[in-house]
């Protein structure tokens, strides 16, 4: 049974501490993508990946967000210093994206529920 | 710059009746459209696609509609049902395949809170 899976569930921390938020994208897939659930925006695209290879970040605030994926089984997003505007869901989702005839859908994680106090 | 749009924040309809949920986008590139549905302190789960080629795609009780002219697509589920409450949000990819800037990523609404009454 193929899914997405995320670690943690739930994080509580302190305004500035470290945040390390991980995904482990479904084998096969060639893409991953982060989003943020806000109640304004929806679904908001922060990042993602194509073959590992980062294709768009442009969603993500620069001076604190970064997104990594190091392998092929995990995809991180961390954000230093934290801040309490950042309390929300994050989402990874994977996929397989090679042109709309033959494109998946992109399966989503449970999400990281993050609160920052 | 909200590329996709759903205007309804919410929506209520009564069981066995037709729900009708409504996508705007903006971006004429945009060649692939999902709607996922989406349950509390759960990740959403995909429902329906539909690429640019097609102007209709049906799965059970679940049609969807894309009007390219229009630049809009309608999520119809017919009957509804209680099981059916939940967020919806409609998404939509676009470019090419190869490895450039923005190809291919997918792009959310708003989301759409529908509730079936019984």
């Amino acid at each position: 049974d193929a899914r997405v899976t995320q670690t943690p569930r739930h994080k509580v921390t302190e305004m500035g501490q470290e945040v390390t938020m991980r995904c482990q994208p479904i084998l096969g897939h060639n893409t991953v993508f982060w989003y943020r659930q806000t109640m304004m925006q929806g679904l908001e695209l922060l990042a993602y990946f194509r073959n590992r290879a980062p294709l768009d970040d442009s969603g993500m605030p620069k001076d604190r967000f970064s997104a990594e994926m190091p392998d092929a089984t995990l995809a991180t997003l961390k954000i230093q210093p934290s801040e309490p505007r950042d309390s929300a869901v994050y989402f990874c989702a994977s996929g397989f994206f090679v042109g709309p005839e033959k494109n998946t859908e992109a399966f989503f994680g449970q999400g990281t529920r993050l609160t920052v106090v | 710059d909200q590329q996709v749009k759903q205007n309804s924040p919410s929506l209520s309809v009564q069981e066995g009746r037709i729900s009708i949920l409504n996508c705007d986008y903006t971006n004429s590139m945009f060649d692939y459209f999902l709607w996922y549905k989406k349950y509390p302190a759960e990740g959403p789960t995909f429902l329906i696609s539909i690429s640019s080629i097609k102007d209709k795609n049906e799965d059970g009780r679940f049609t969807v509609f894309l009007n390219k002219s229009a630049k809009h697509l309608s999520l119809h589920i017919v009957p509804s049902q209680p099981g059916d409450s939940a967020v919806y949000f409609c998404a939509a990819s676009a470019g090419s395949p190869t490895l450039i800037q923005g190809a291919q990523k997918l792009v959310f609404g708003q989301g759409t809170r529908l509730t079936i009454n019984p």
